[in-house]
């Protein structure tokens, strides 16, 4: 038990475009979802917590109209890079988590390189 | 805010030996979480802590809940090369109650 899906993968998009990253529990309701970006050889730097329902809290230092977070079920949150530069380029992470338990479970991670 | 200090950064091991990693913090956790993450992937849930003094195994994993609830250790006994990656620890509760704190990461790599 406990899956978490992310989609997709890997993507390659152009610099001023817009991209989404979809993140999916699978066998669980994911009443909070925590989106992470991750740079070679580092720790996981979070970027911001969704709650179903509720407005994205983003941590500082995080734009909130360049990376837009949707978290409209309990199955499903999105990230949106909205006008995408190379600096953009990086590994992002996805994780979920039921009610009150203190265990998130990760999505295999999504490699986005803006070209 | 709250910050782990997780060491050693690396280690280079020779097949069939013990591991041990530790991770310390300057203030109280309410769980304690070990991580593992193989290249391009998502971190995998090994091993979790939910009291303090608390050890758990998961094969040949063995990992505590520090008394003080403000460290944590992870051994790993017979290493073998598919133990090879990244471990974090993470902490949650204290002043960042829902969220995870991650350590920096040990990188373990087996030699055959």
């Amino acid at each position: 038990g406990a899956v978490v899906s992310q989609h997709p993968s890997r993507v390659i998009c152009k610099s001023g475009t817009s991209v989404k990253i979809e993140c999916r529990s699978l066998d669980f309701q994911a009443t909070t979802m925590f989106w992470y970006r991750q740079f070679p050889k580092q720790s996981l730097m979070l970027m911001a917590t969704s709650n179903e329902g509720s407005k994205a809290t983003y941590e500082q230092g995080v734009e909130k109209d360049k990376f837009l977070i949707n978290h409209a079920s309990l199955t499903l949150s999105t990230l949106t890079v909205t006008s995408a530069h190379p600096e953009d380029s990086s590994f992002y992470i996805c994780s979920a988590k039921t009610g009150v338990r203190t265990e998130a479970f990760f999505g295999q991670g999504t490699r986005l390189t803006v070209v | 805010g709250q910050q782990l200090n997780q060491s050693p950064q690396s280690m280079f091991i020779q097949e069939g030996e013990d591991v041990s990693m530790n991770c310390t913090s300057s203030s109280i956790f309410n769980t304690w979480l070990w991580y593992k993450q193989d290249p391009g992937e998502g971190p995998v849930l090994l091993i979790a802590l939910y009291k303090a003094g608390e050890l758990t195994s998961n094969g040949r994993l063995t990992a505590q809940f520090g008394i003080t609830r403000k460290d944590s250790f992870l051994n790993i006994s017979a290493s073998i090369p598919s133990d090879v990656g990244i471990y974090f620890c993470a902490g949650s509760g204290g002043t960042s109650y829902g969220k995870l704190t991650f350590g920096q990461g040990t990188i373990l790599t087996v030699h055959p």
